[in-house]
């Protein structure tokens, strides 16, 4: 049971370069998120999912693109990469009824360091 | 707006020490509480949740009181082990639409042998 799948691990970019972070799931959960991490915050919520085809603004889209043409997938995209994005992102998946309603499942993060 | 405040960090202490994160909330309704923690180099994982007033969620040695009466859900262990260094993430969920899950900033332990 693998759970909550992000590639890569590491990515260091160039400012202006594109670049698109992995996610993939295989508990079958219906939401999907995407949160950034900075040293000593909080999460904050990029992107979120509550199914495929449907996909909503967070609290700091800004230079973020997503899509979610299956239930297993919610690929980030980064445009025109900037050092404001440079940050630790964590791909998550939930499912909003049962016993395990509005618990989430993070992926391992993705480093990605913009130069 | 919704909003959880945690105790700053870090916390150091010795092998079975006593622990408390002090974490308070402001949101609207009856939301649900919950403590992820975030081992070096991992996501988070959650450690223990409660979904109504006066409720205990406990696990691993873990305990959380939701107490709607001060807006608290502080996080305590009796013991702590080596293995507990970790970061603590308090965090609510309001319900409705699903981007309501609302983290603190998180509260760096490290327990020292």
């Amino acid at each position: 049971n693998a759970g909550v799948t992000q590639t890569p691990k590491f990515r260091i970019l160039k400012i202006g370069q594109s670049m698109t972070l992995q996610c993939t799931q295989d508990m079958n959960h219906n939401y999907m998120y995407w949160y950034r991490q900075d040293p000593g915050m909080g999460l904050k919520l990029i992107y979120y999912s509550v199914g495929a085809g449907i996909t909503d603004k967070g609290e700091v889209p800004n230079g973020y693109n997503v899509s979610r043409s299956t239930t297993e997938d919610f690929p980030l995209r980064l445009e025109l990469a900037a050092p404001s994005q440079t940050s630790v992102y964590f791909c998550a998946s939930s499912n909003p009824q049962g016993s395990g309603a509005n618990v989430l499942t993070f992926g391992a993060g993705s480093r990605l360091t913009v130069l | 707006g919704n909003s959880v405040t945690q105790m700053e960090g870090p916390v150091t202490l010795s092998e079975e020490a006593f622990l408390t994160i002090n974490c308070t909330y402001t949101a609207t309704g009856y939301p649900s509480l919950f403590w992820y923690v975030q081992y070096p180099g991992e996501g988070l994982q959650l450690l223990l949740k409660a979904t109504k007033a006066d409720d205990k969620g406990s696990n691993k040695g873990f305990e959380a009181t939701y107490r709607k009466e001060t807006t608290s859900f502080h996080l305590e262990k009796g013991s702590v082990q080596v293995s507990d260094s970790a970061v603590y993430f308090c965090a609510l969920w309001s319900g409705g639409s699903a981007r309501q899950l609302t983290f603190g900033s998180g509260t760096q332990l490290t327990v020292l042998p």
